[in-house]
């Protein structure tokens, strides 16, 4: 089974400019996250999709970050405008329905330098 | 609001040595407690996943306990060797599925 695809894996961007990142989660599978990740402390989540619905976004700086998720399969996560703080490594992973959602499969990361 | 703590930050210890993790969080109210390891450069892979009723669980050298009234879980770790070595990180999960992550300990098992 492919696990869950990120893309690009590295982006250096300088600030106030925007940035997008790519997921693919395992087929299947209903639920989808996006985490963002500081060098040293935990992933912090950001919004979480069941399909195409979002379930919880309380931690998303809805100012400057969107995330959408069409047809309730591949997910983009945007930055606009990139700040400095904003250098972190985003995780996404996904779960599969029934018994086993609560298991969360993680893709490899895309990691962010804000120049 | 949840809190985690994982102690130590960072731990180094000779191979084959038995070593335990810790993990604590703030509010009893969990669904689950997961236990994941980070590779450098990698995502998350989920080791163990203690549910709210259980007490522990096991896999291979890997055993992990949940004490949810004081706040508690610990990883037990036997015969440590260097492939075991990465940031291990706990997580606790609501029913709606959301995680709050510790900061992780990164362990070292040196040859």
């Amino acid at each position: 089974e492919a696990g869950v695809a990120q893309s690009p894996r590295y982006k250096i961007i300088e600030k106030r400019q925007s940035v997008a990142f790519w997921c693919n989660p395992i087929s299947g599978h209903a639920t989808l996250y996006w985490y963002q990740q500081i060098l040293g402390q935990g992933p912090k989540l950001l919004i979480q999709f069941q399909n195409n619905g979002v379930v919880d976004d309380s931690q998303l700086p809805k100012d400057r970050f969107s995330a959408e998720r069409l047809k309730g399969v591949d997910s983009t996560l945007k930055i606009q405008p990139a700040k400095l703080e904003d250098s972190a490594v985003y995780l996404c992973a996904s779960s599969p329905p029934g018994r086993q959602r609560e298991v969360q499969y993680f893709g490899p990361g895309t990691r962010l330098l804000v120049l | 609001k949840q809190e985690v703590t994982q102690i130590p930050a960072a731990l180094s210890v000779p191979e084959g040595e038995n070593l335990v993790l810790n993990c604590s969080f703030t509010d009893s109210a969990i669904y689950n407690l997961q236990w994941f390891r980070q590779d450098p450069g990698k995502g998350l892979t989920s080791l163990l996943l203690i549910q709210s009723s259980q007490r522990e669980q096991t896999s291979g050298r890997l055993n992990a306990s949940l004490d949810k009234s004081s706040g508690r879980s610990t990883l037990y770790i036997a015969a440590s060797q260097p492939g075991d070595s990465a940031t291990y990180l706990c997580a606790v999960g609501t029913n709606a599925g959301k995680s709050t992550f510790g900061d992780g300990t990164t362990l070292t098992v040196k040859p």
